[in-house]
């Protein structure tokens, strides 16, 4: 598959466990924001949203948060398995969407 | 059901050459977006459409170039072809609405080799 980010920041986590990736944006003024999966030799995934006006988001499985006084992102994935190694990245509105570096999540069987 | 496809996935080509890849998506979308992917730098913007004969220069279109005639497609152009052009291109697109772009679909990608 497509190499995509050997040198990104990586997060390694036990089967089973639960899994917190972070994330900081730049804009105050971005009302919107998204994560993306991407899994070797793939396009980047939706994930889940959120709009500023909210502090917590849940999913199956992921919660996202939003700490709009520090400008911070992450998103909690419950549980985690072997399928959710991938890179993750979060995406904040703007017009187009300004991308993070993203994080590999690697999870250890 | 609605999708986005590239073409090819796969292309290697000469230093020079002129080199165009395929975008299209059956969304409907007026946005479409070109992206690169090298390592340690995530996704950057090298051009963007939110509609027909409507393009826009993002963060690295320097040797690069789009048209969109129509709502489907918009094909991404290397005049002449770098080495330093070598990456993963990857082609998105998403619905516009009150001004604001939300969520993005992504095609699956083209890996492009300069030599």
């Amino acid at each position: 598959g497509e190499s995509v980010g050997l040198h990104l920041p990586t997060l390694s986590v036990q089967e089973g466990d639960n899994s917190i990736i972070n994330c900081a944006y730049s804009n105050s003024a971005s009302d919107y924001f998204i994560w993306y999966k991407q899994e070797s030799g793939k396009g980047p995934q939706f994930i889940i949203d959120i709009r500023s006006n909210m502090d917590k988001r849940q999913g199956q499985r992921v919660t996202v948060l939003l700490n709009k006084t520090v400008k911070h992102l992450s998103l909690q994935i419950a549980a985690t398995q072997p399928g959710d190694s991938a890179v993750y990245f979060c995406a904040e509105s703007d017009t187009p969407l300004v991308f993070g570096k993203g994080t590999r999540l690697s999870v250890i069987a | 059901d609605a999708e986005i496809t590239q073409s090819p996935r796969h292309k290697i080509t000469e230093t020079g050459r002129q080199v165009t890849l395929a975008c299209h998506q059956t969304w409907n979308h007026n946005n479409m977006f070109w992206y690169r992917q090298d390592l340690g730098h995530g996704l950057r913007l090298i051009h963007y459409s939110y509609g027909v004969h409507d393009t826009n220069k993002g963060e690295v279109s320097d040797g690069y170039s789009v048209s969109r005639s129509n709502t489907e497609d918009l094909p991404l152009t290397l005049e002449s072809a770098a080495s330093s052009q070598t990456s993963v291109y990857f082609c998105a697109s998403s619905e516009r609405t009150s001004g604001r772009t939300y969520e993005q679909y992504f095609g699956p990608g083209t890996r492009l080799t300069v030599t």
